[in-house]
């Protein structure tokens, strides 16, 4: 089973600063496999990026991904208050599907 | 507008079973692979299971196998999830969510149903 590490576990930036969080595979994970979702306190997450790169519908194009093999990374380019949440990576393989342990983004 | 639906979260005792659904609206359900993904308090997120668009297959996490069922019922554009010899561990919000339709994401979830599992 493929794990996944983000990093770091707490983020705490301030509006409008740049974000970048983490996500280590294991073992080499296809980009076509690789996904980042958000949530908020009291919400159901929300899929930001699939494909490693492609942000979903309605995202704006402040979020972007990036990178292959084991390594991933989420930018926010310019932070807006409705940003700060929890930021989970996730990917699929052979039929399974495993998260990241969640970074938190905190307002500093 | 997509809508997913969860219901059927309680409390029950180890040992116990239970039985969730998760009613969608909003677009083709039998097109779509359909999840639980599971969240236990404070935690973060585990997928649980998978059913495909004919029900013809099912996939489960090594932690449920055995004693969990995924089913659906297109004709009632629902799904479910059948769970039984539950143990504390099972304790969690249980999202429904959709597949996107490629398999490896999971583009819209319920707001989930509690399961408490305690004696």
């Amino acid at each position: 089973e493929i794990v996944l590490t983000q990093s770091p576990g707490t983020l705490s930036l301030s509006p409008g600063e740049r974000a970048t969080l983490s996500c280590r595979a294991s073992q080499s994970v296809s980009s076509s496999y690789l996904a980042w979702y958000q949530q908020k306190p009291g919400q159901a997450p929300r899929l930001l990026i699939y494909g490693a790169s492609s942000r979903a519908t309605g995202i704006p194009d402040r979020f972007s991904g990036s990178g292959s093999g084991t390594d991933f990374t989420l930018t926010i380019s310019r932070l807006e208050p409705e940003d700060f949440a929890v930021y989970y990576c996730q990917q699929y393989g052979s039929s399974r599907y495993t998260f990241g342990q969640g970074t938190k983004l905190e307002i500093k | 507008e997509v809508q997913l639906v969860e219901s059927g979260g309680v409390v029950v005792q180890p040992g116990g079973s239970l039985r969730l659904s998760c009613a969608a609206s909003g677009f083709t359900f039998d097109d779509y692979t359909m999840h639980w993904v599971r969240q236990a308090p404070g935690k973060g997120l585990e997928w649980v299971s998978l059913i495909s668009w004919d029900g013809g297959s099912t996939y489960y996490a090594d932690s449920v196998k055995g004693r969990f069922t995924i089913s659906r019922d297109n004709s009632k554009n629902s799904l479910y999830l059948q769970m039984n010899s539950l143990r504390t561990e099972d304790t969690a919000l249980y999202y429904c969510a959709k597949d996107d339709g490629d398999g490896y994401n999971l583009d819209y979830w319920g707001q989930g149903t509690l399961v408490t599992v305690s004696s």
